[in-house]
């Protein structure tokens, strides 16, 4: 069974650049098939796509993050990461990772909040 | 952008059919996908291509799509059916992922 776990800085300040990594166990990331998602929650809010990566490297991006998205691989850690700039109090929500294929969103990480505030 | 719309809030009695609609223009072209969230908890898919139930789901959750309206329907509700459902699908290309608003089930 696939298991998706978050990790980094649960707090951030303004301006500054947010950094989250997913490790993938019990599954190869490399194994292709499945694109690999950041998903955010706001506080009482609902589900908000940010982004995913295939394997390969190939990236798409919700348009109305774009410009301060970056999503990236490390197969050799069997690992992706999220790095949004420019937060603000905006940006503090419930961050998951998840791992997407033709049968929908079935794994999930268990989610971390993060806070931007100074 | 691209949007699926939801009812905010569906409420019904326990043993009673619960229906929550999500409606987007793409819907007829791309597959739809619900998920089902309770508090403090990550998402959990129900189903998966508008209509198919993933292992472990009960049969009481079923999925169906007519033009640009998808329909989650939960048959005989129960108390632990309680909980925040989510559709999820893609803009006509494929490309972009989109999650509806959601809708909040109460059970009564």
């Amino acid at each position: 069974q696939v298991q998706l776990q978050e990790s980094g800085p649960g707090l951030v300040k303004p301006s500054q650049t947010l950094s989250l990594t997913c490790t993938v166990s019990g599954g190869s990331i490399s194994s292709g098939g499945y694109y690999w998602s950041w998903i955010r929650q706001h506080p009482g809010k609902g589900l908000e796509w940010i982004g995913y990566i295939y394997y390969s490297g190939s990236t798409y991006y919700n348009p109305s993050l774009k410009s301060r998205v970056t999503i990236s691989v490390d197969t050799s850690k069997n690992q992706f990461s999220l790095k949004l700039s420019s937060v603000t109090a905006a940006d503090t929500a419930v961050y998951y990772c998840a791992r997407l294929n033709s049968s929908g969103y079935l794994n999930w990480g268990q989610g971390t909040l993060v806070t931007v505030s100074s | 952008s691209y949007e699926l719309t939801q009812p905010p809030s569906v409420s019904v009695s326990p043993g009673q059919t619960a229906r929550i609609t999500c409606s987007a223009d793409a819907l007829p072209k791309q597959y739809a996908y619900w998920y089902q969230q309770k508090p403090g908890q990550a998402p959990v898919l129900v189903i998966y291509k508008d209509s198919e139930r993933p292992s472990g789901i009960p049969e009481r959750f079923s999925g169906s799509s007519s033009g640009t309206t998808v329909t989650l329907t939960i048959s005989g509700v129960q108390a632990e059916d309680e909980a925040d459902y989510y559709c999820q699908s893609a803009d006509s290309s494929g490309t972009y992922q989109v999650f509806g608003g959601g809708t909040k089930l109460t059970v009564l």
